[in-house]
């Protein structure tokens, strides 16, 4: 089974940078990924991570450390359509289903 | 470009009434999924399929079925429905090969009165 812990919201100023946070405890690991999703609609795929280290973006970089179990997604010069649910999700060996995180609520304002 | 897509964008039924929801990829994946995702808890697995013929419970697979006849197409069914299926219904596929990226489609929001 699998375990994902997400921060449930934040509110961050536009222009600014904000770092999601994601633990996460799994019994065999095979890739994590970012999802956005406004208010309404469906996830949309951001970014993957299988290795340690970071991925890079445009605005949003995903980081990943498999030895802690936790990965962060950064997203940089926030714009008002930032706001948004971000869904981290974990792919574990062996099997193609994803587990998400309950997602962080993120607030961008003026 | 993955494009896939489900029947309604919202559903109204009655209690009790059988409930169709529809769901079509056209990337040729092997893999769907539906979900359904309420405030607070996330996103929950239904059920999935690999293939052709092929479905496996999720984790929250009571109350609901599924059929999968043609590979571009995946279908849940309500047979019986009830107030707490009320909840917004999303789909997603992905290839069987390289990451598995799931694709969504726009979900479907079902209230049962």
């Amino acid at each position: 089974g699998q375990n994902i812990d997400q921060p449930t919201e934040m509110t961050a100023t536009e222009g600014a940078i904000v770092q999601i946070n994601c633990t996460y405890q799994t019994s065999g690991f095979n890739g994590l990924f970012w999802y956005q999703q406004h208010a309404g609609e469906a996830p949309t795929f951001l970014s993957y991570n299988v290795l340690d280290g970071l991925e890079e973006k445009g605005r949003f970089s995903s980081f990943l450390s498999r030895s802690k179990g936790y990965s962060y997604l950064l997203l940089k010069e926030l714009q008002m359509k930032d706001s948004a649910s971000y869904l981290c999700a974990v792919r574990e060996q062996g099997n193609n289903r994803l587990a998400f995180g309950k997602g962080n609520q993120v607030v961008v304002i003026p | 470009d993955v494009k896939v897509t489900q029947s309604s964008r919202y559903l109204v039924k009655r209690t009790g009434e059988k409930v169709f929801l529809e769901c079509v990829q056209d990337m040729d994946h092997e893999n769907m999924f539906w979900y359904r995702q309420d405030p607070g808890l996330g996103l929950r697995l239904i059920y999935f399929s690999y293939d052709v013929k092929m479905k496996e419970k999720g984790d929250i697979p009571e109350g609901y079925s599924v059929s999968r006849e043609k590979k571009e197409r995946f279908s849940l069914i309500l047979e019986s429905a009830s107030t707490n299926q009320t909840s917004m219904y999303l789909c997603a596929s992905s290839s069987r090969e390289g990451r598995g990226t799931q694709y969504f489609g726009p979900g479907t929001r079902l209230l049962v009165l």
